[in-house]
């Protein structure tokens, strides 16, 4: 299996400019999460999906941001426009079914700069 | 909200040695779950262990194990006979509310000297 695949691994963009950062979840998985990472907060979760439905989208810091799931094998997220306080390592990660104590498996994260 | 805390920012130890990483935590939940990740400088966050609250065992997986005291609330991991590839940052998360919602720390930096 390939594992959680995220794409780009890195981004640079102007403040400004308009950022998508995608993720494919593993084959399979039914719940998708999107979390962010920053020194100040450290691991925070931004929104999960369940069977593609958003779940959960208190952690969304702003109205900039929005995440989308049109299908099983693929969600975006994505910054407009994006601020230098943006920046961050942002990590998808999915699991077979929204059930308690399961385990999340992690992609190798996006690290954003936005200049 | 549930809180999760790491209070040793960095730890180090010798290869082969044992050491002990310390969390705590805040909630008026009875059942919860409780969880160890690490991330190596490859970033990608892993599963080490994970702990169920209603089960008094503590949880052990090969050369990792927990200490979880549900009365004062309390979860360290100890990883023994160290190893230079478990050198990464550990997080201590807990399940919050819905089901996999996840809290977690701030991480401790694990450093193992050869």
């Amino acid at each position: 299996d390939a594992g959680v695949i995220q794409s780009p691994r890195h981004e640079v963009t102007e403040m400004g400019q308009e950022v998508t950062l995608r993720c494919k979840p593993i084959s399979g998985h039914n719940s998708l999460f999107w979390y962010r990472q920053t020194m100040m907060r450290g691991l925070e979760l931004l929104i999960y999906f369940n069977n593609n439905v958003p779940i959960d989208d208190s952690g969304m810091p702003e109205d900039r941001f929005s995440a989308k799931m049109p299908n099983a094998s693929f969600s975006t997220l994505k910054i407009q426009p994006s601020e230098p306080r943006d920046s961050a390592v942002y990590f998808c990660a999915s699991s077979p079914r929204l059930v308690r104590g399961n385990e999340q498996f992690f992609g190798p994260g996006t690290r954003l700069t936005v200049l | 909200a549930q809180t999760v805390t790491q209070s040793q920012p960095e730890m180090s130890v010798q290869e082969a040695e044992t050491v002990t990483l310390s969390c705590t935590y805040d909630t008026s939940e009875s059942d919860y779950y409780l969880f160890w990740y690490k991330q190596p400088p490859s970033r990608q966050m892993i599963l080490v262990i994970r702990q169920e609250a209603y089960k008094q065992q503590n949880a052990t997986e090969n050369r990792f194990s927990v200490n979880f005291q549900k009365a004062a609330k309390s979860f360290s991991l100890k990883i023994s006979d160290s190893q230079l590839g478990d050198a990464a940052m550990y997080f201590c998360a807990y399940e919050d509310q819905g089901a996999q919602k996840l809290v977690f720390g701030q991480g401790t930096r694990l450093t193992i000297n050869p």
